[in-house]
């Protein structure tokens, strides 16, 4: 089973659109973890939520965590093409012990 | 500074040869290790999960196994590798501090099986 469920595993838009990408998890999320990769290259760390109803933002990319915490969306507003790449949702979430989890992953194509 | 080493970058081997990837932690102590393989496009299989020396939890049946002979030392190893294999195999641990838990990535070992 997946403990942290990703939506959509794909996605393609054209440049200038807004996009939301959700990281669901079976548990409550101690810790949610945002990263970006292109395929091939390490991770890039994003951002980490860890309140209920918490909100970040880099530079065009907001993340959230829902109040109940099992939940986390990601929105890129006006997207650009240097936005493509896979987007993962890490989390620590509780009654897992130590293990550190990674979502299923999100493929972003953006064209001009 | 927590620093995660992972090599080779690349590696081309002929199927049947054997494979040896290691991984090595700097920077803190008792750290879980993981080992991920991806495929073009897609998101991070979890292929193995270490929490201590020794200890190796296996999250799929397949043709590599993992060592972890020392604290900040993790191995992905095959006997003899199928095509199948090829992929991008990436090394992260994790450790709580405080009242967080941090993980890292290594950058990657581009596995091409021939």
């Amino acid at each position: 089973s997946q403990e942290l469920e990703q939506s959509p595993q794909s996605l393609i838009v054209q440049e200038g659109k807004n996009l939301t990408i959700n990281c669901t998890s079976s548990k409550t999320l101690y810790g949610l973890y945002w990263y970006k990769q292109k395929y091939g290259e390490g991770l890039i760390f994003l951002m980490m939520l860890q309140k209920g109803g918490e909100e970040k933002s880099h530079e065009k990319i907001t993340a959230k965590l829902d109040e109940k915490k099992q939940q986390s969306s990601l929105h890129i507003t006006a997207s650009q093409p240097s936005h493509a790449g896979i987007y993962l949702c890490g989390a620590d979430m509780y009654g897992t012990g130590n293990q550190f989890y990674f979502g299923t992953g999100t493929s972003l194509t953006v064209i001009p | 500074s927590q620093t995660i080493h992972q090599w080779p970058a690349t590696l081309v081997q002929p199927v049947g040869s054997p494979l040896s990837l290691e991984c090595t932690v700097e920077g803190t102590s008792n750290p879980n290790l993981y080992w991920y393989r991806q495929a073009a496009g897609r998101g991070l299989q979890l292929l193995f999960y270490s929490v201590g020396i020794g200890q190796i939890s296996s999250e799929v049946p397949q043709n590599l196994s993992a060592s972890r002979p020392q604290d900040r030392q993790f191995i992905l190893s095959s006997k003899k590798l199928l095509l199948s294999d090829s992929g991008f195999y990436l090394c992260a641990w994790s450790v709580h501090v405080g009242v967080n838990t941090e993980a890292f990535f290594g950058q990657g070992t581009r596995l091409t099986v021939v």
